[in-house]
């Protein structure tokens, strides 16, 4: 299953909203999961199953979707969200990631 | 708190193999995927395999003639090899534990092991 992440860079605002899109080439049944990763580190799961939360991650952001497109949204932009968003489809092997979406906070 | 740590060779040659272990602590191996993953320097993120213990193996087709995953699960560690390398499998590779009973996502990785293939 390829996972498209359009676009691979963007530019926000601290404050602003941002909506970053992912989509699959087949039906990926809710095993869609969203990821940060900053330079030099491993990613960090921030939305499992499109929609639910990990601990510990705070409320601005969320994720939507169902099917074949998804998004995840962060709200109230803060300069530590600068970072590279991954999209990941669990439902079947080999798991697929999407190509990254670098967010820049002006 | 689970904790992976990545060990190996920093540096591999050409046509060698390359070979790393996971060590986990702070928790059980049992009922959790353990997975090898790869970014090369400045890309995006690729998965090379899986296992279940006391289950199967699981391999990305675009890699499985060349990988082998294994386990010693009396000293909570698991292996990669990767066979026949070349400049492009020069990357960090990550060990990471999914959740497959909860989450199904990557909730675990270990802090990455920088591999350069060259001569």
């Amino acid at each position: 299953i390829q996972l498209t992440q359009s676009p691979s860079s963007l530019s926000a605002s601290v404050g602003d909203r941002v909506t970053i899109p992912c989509r699959a080439s087949q039906n990926v049944r809710g095993f869609l999961n969203w990821y940060q990763q900053k330079p030099g580190n491993a990613p960090q799961v921030l939305i499992y199953l499109v929609s639910s939360l990990q601990s510990g991650v705070p409320s601005r952001f969320s994720g939507n979707g169902s099917g074949t497109d998804f998004t995840l949204t962060i709200t109230s932009l803060q300069f530590e969200d600068s970072a590279t968003y991954y999209c990941q489809q669990s439902y079947t092997t080999p798991h697929t990631f999407g190509q990254g979406t670098k967010l820049d906070i002006k | 708190q689970v904790q992976l740590r990545e060990s190996g060779p920093g540096l591999v040659k050409p046509s060698e193999t390359l070979s790393l272990t996971c060590t986990v602590s702070g928790g059980s191996m049992n009922g959790a995927y353990w997975s090898w993953i790869r970014q090369p320097p400045g890309k995006g993120l690729e998965w090379i395999g899986h296992f279940y213990i006391g289950g199967s193996t699981t391999y990305n087709p675009s890699l499985k003639s060349r990988v082998t995953i294994s386990a010693d699960t009396s000293k909570k560690q698991f292996s990669l090899e990767l066979s026949s390398v070349t400049a492009a499998d020069t990357a960090v590779y990550y060990c990471a534990r999914q959740d497959y009973h909860g989450s199904g996502s990557y909730d675990y990785w270990g802090q990455g092991a920088l591999v350069t293939v060259s001569s």
